[in-house]
């Protein structure tokens, strides 16, 4: 199967700052890729649809000043929280594929 | 609202037994299928993907997918205690690569 890195694996922020996870295809090329937050003991909530080359798509009550979600490259999808909050803390979860989605290992954030 | 409903469990069953699972959805524009395994701290890992009617078999693992009855199933022979873990369906969302995930059942198998 496809193969999908992440990158920090987990980082403890102060509030206000901003944190950014990068999403990687190892070995297919990524025109969208999909970026997930779970919260402990839920379910994966979709956050956006990044497209490579454009706009991403976010998902209704996602703030997209808030989720900043470049895609620039076949390869490289990145989340930026800006000015991060405590409740921002969750596990990110990017995933990418060709016709099957394989996701990435998870970021897990925690904003103190 | 386009949903995808599983048994929230948990489920419990011996070592050696056959564990089943089961999964509805709404959409009936889903074209595509999967199963995936979450163990906790984890993110989630593909265990089947299924596109056509019937079965299909992966080692222990067999999917099943009834498209009439918008019915997709799980199961999975000869379980070990390796196999704890949530469980999550999921289904595109008509003819995109979106996918919409059921809340996972826990699955918990007893030495």
């Amino acid at each position: 199967g496809a193969v999908v890195s992440q990158h920090p694996s987990w980082v403890i922020c102060k509030s206000g700052t901003s944190v950014k996870i990068e999403c990687r295809s190892l070995d297919f090329q990524a025109t969208t890729m999909f970026w997930y937050r779970q919260f402990p003991k839920q379910s994966l909530m979709l956050m956006a649809t990044s497209n490579e080359g454009s706009k991403a798509t976010y998902e209704q009550g996602v703030e997209k000043d808030k989720f900043l979600i470049n895609h620039a490259s076949l390869t490289l999808s990145t989340l930026t929280v800006t000015s991060a909050h405590p409740e921002d803390s969750s596990f990110y979860i990017c995933s990418g594929g060709v016709n099957t989605q394989y996701f990435g290992p998870g970021t897990r954030l925690t904003v103190l | 609202q386009k949903e995808v409903e599983q048994n929230s469990g948990p489920l419990s069953v011996p070592e050696g037994a056959i564990a089943s699972l089961n999964c509805t959805y709404s959409d009936r524009g889903s074209q595509s299928f999967f199963w995936y395994r979450q163990y906790s701290g984890k993110s989630p890992e593909l265990i089947m993907f299924i596109y056509s009617n019937g079965d299909k078999e992966d080692g222990r693992f067999t999917a099943q997918l009834n498209k009439a009855s918008q019915y997709v199933s799980l199961l999975i022979r000869d379980s070990q205690p390796s196999d704890s873990a949530t469980y999550l369906c999921a289904v595109t969302q008509g003819g995109s690569e979106k996918l919409v995930f059921g809340k996972g059942t826990k699955l918990t198998v007893n030495p």
